[in-house]
């Protein structure tokens, strides 16, 4: 089993639309979940982080996670062609202060269609 | 936010040479920093994490001696990829942390191209 699982599209939302992103993480020690944008050939770009459960919203982005479920999400509302990447959900478990790693998922590629 | 700076963005080689990578963070002292590896198509998979003036740690499967990697000041870090082969052909990407702060900042990574 993988330790951060996401399904790797590709998803496709119209323009306007809100777009769903899930990600299933193995380890229940996990502490900290992140969702990050990559566009083709760019380096990945924090969206948002999440830390305890419940929703937390940033703009048209909504971040939420179930520990329980061990099950973490993104909403983007009103989506824009601008949104179309891969969206990386990525987890880290405490290894120590200061090096606390990132386990990446392998992506799910959004595309917004006009 | 905080900039983290990586250099070259791209580099092609010939195989059996070797290929150094720079990851500097301009604004703020890096005390952890790591670096990524990413194939086509695949996610991040990480190589290693060093700490400012200590060995770094690898990743398993990561060889060590292949990929050197120092971390001798709290604002660069660098990898060096030794004899390259077409097989490290890869895109590599750095990324920081400073004392006390959550968040990662990544560079803007290197596609490596192994001829």
């Amino acid at each position: 089993q993988k330790e951060v699982e996401q399904n790797s599209g590709p998803l496709s939302v119209p323009e306007g639309a809100i777009a769903s992103l899930n990600c299933t993480y193995s380890d229940r020690v996990s502490q900290s979940f992140f969702w990050y944008r990559q566009y083709s050939g760019k380096s990945p770009e924090l969206i948002m982080s999440i830390y305890s459960n419940g929703d937390k919203e940033d703009g048209r982005f909504t971040a939420q996670l179930n520990k329980a479920s061990q099950y973490v999400s993104l909403l983007i509302r009103d989506s824009q062609p601008s949104d179309s990447a891969t969206y990386l959900c990525a987890v880290s478990k405490p290894a120590g202060f200061g090096n606390e790693k990132l386990t990446f998922g392998t992506g799910t590629r959004l595309t917004i269609i006009p | 936010g905080a900039v983290v700076s990586q250099h070259p963005s791209w580099v092609i080689c010939k195989s059996g040479t070797s290929v150094k990578i720079e990851c500097r963070s301009l604004d703020f002292q890096a005390t952890t920093m790591f670096w990524y590896r990413q194939f086509p198509k695949q996610s991040l998979m990480l190589m290693a994490t060093s700490n400012e003036g200590s060995k770094a740690t690898y990743e398993q499967g990561v060889e060590k001696d292949k990929f050197l990697i120092n971390h001798a000041s709290l604002t660069l870090s660098t990898l060096t990829v030794t004899s390259a082969h077409p097989e490290d052909s890869s895109f590599y990407i750095c990324s920081a942390r400073g004392m006390g702060r959550e968040k990662l900042f990544f560079g803007s990574g290197t596609q490596l191209s192994v001829l």
